[in-house]
């Protein structure tokens, strides 16, 4: 099945220093690749993805690279701020029998201090 | 749309009850995913219905975990005989196209089994 991994499980980072969150994953007929953001207390809510067509996405200040060779995929958050703190999530889907199965990475704990 | 909603919100109950968490996911949206959050495992995928009939299951860990989508507006996740090990964070997510596109997750429903 697909392997999705994620690092690091917890990154600290001072407010206005850039974040970088690497995922990597196993299934190469993976072709979509999301990142969810949960707060504390709160359900997990997509901020930015990308299909494997592109290799580049960005809004505002986050960006997502994909290196489908590689099979890695990561998320970049530029001048973070407090209000970024959260855990971050990637996903990659497995592929199997025409079905797009979503596995999640472990999570990231960003903690942006001001 | 009121979004992915999900009851109860918080269910306490003691070892050996029968527990049932229910969902309603977005209209229009032919997929519904049931996740498990622990601190231990992560977000873990249990169940998975595209079009109302069960894809994949093979994340429910044994036969006490049972699912149902009676109509496309409408699942639940039961469990019979509940065991404290079965303390988590229950989520609904619904989407259009399975894991293709954007998951919208519910509020999340808070177990503790005593």
């Amino acid at each position: 099945g697909e392997n999705v991994e994620q690092h690091p499980s917890t990154l600290s980072v001072q407010e206005g220093d850039s974040a970088v969150i690497k995922c990597t994953y196993s299934d190469s007929a993976s072709n979509y690749f999301p990142w969810y953001k949960q707060e504390l207390g709160k359900r997990p809510q997509l901020i930015i993805d990308i299909r494997s067509n592109v290799g580049e996405k960005k809004d505002q200040r986050i960006a997502v690279t994909l290196n489908k060779t590689a099979k890695h995929f990561s998320l970049h958050i530029t001048e973070t701020q407090p209000e970024d703190s959260a855990v971050y999530f990637c996903a990659a889907p497995l592929v199997s029998g025409g079905s797009y199965i979503p596995t999640f990475g472990r999570g990231t704990s960003l903690i942006v201090h001001p | 749309d009121a979004g992915v909603i999900q009851s109860p919100r918080h269910e306490v109950t003691e070892m050996g009850q029968e527990v049932t968490l229910r969902c309603k996911p977005i209209s229009g949206h032919n997929s519904l995913f049931w996740y498990r959050q622990t601190m231990m495992r992560g977000l873990e995928l249990l169940i998975y219905f595209n079009n109302n009939v069960p894809i994949d299951d093979s994340g429910m860990p044994e036969d006490r975990f049972s699912a149902k989508m009676p109509n496309a507006s409408f699942s639940t996740l039961k469990i019979q005989p509940s065991e404290p090990r079965d303390s988590a964070v229950y989520f609904c997510a619904s989407s259009f196209a399975s894991g293709r596109n954007e998951q919208f997750f519910g509020p999340g429903t808070r177990l503790t089994v005593l």
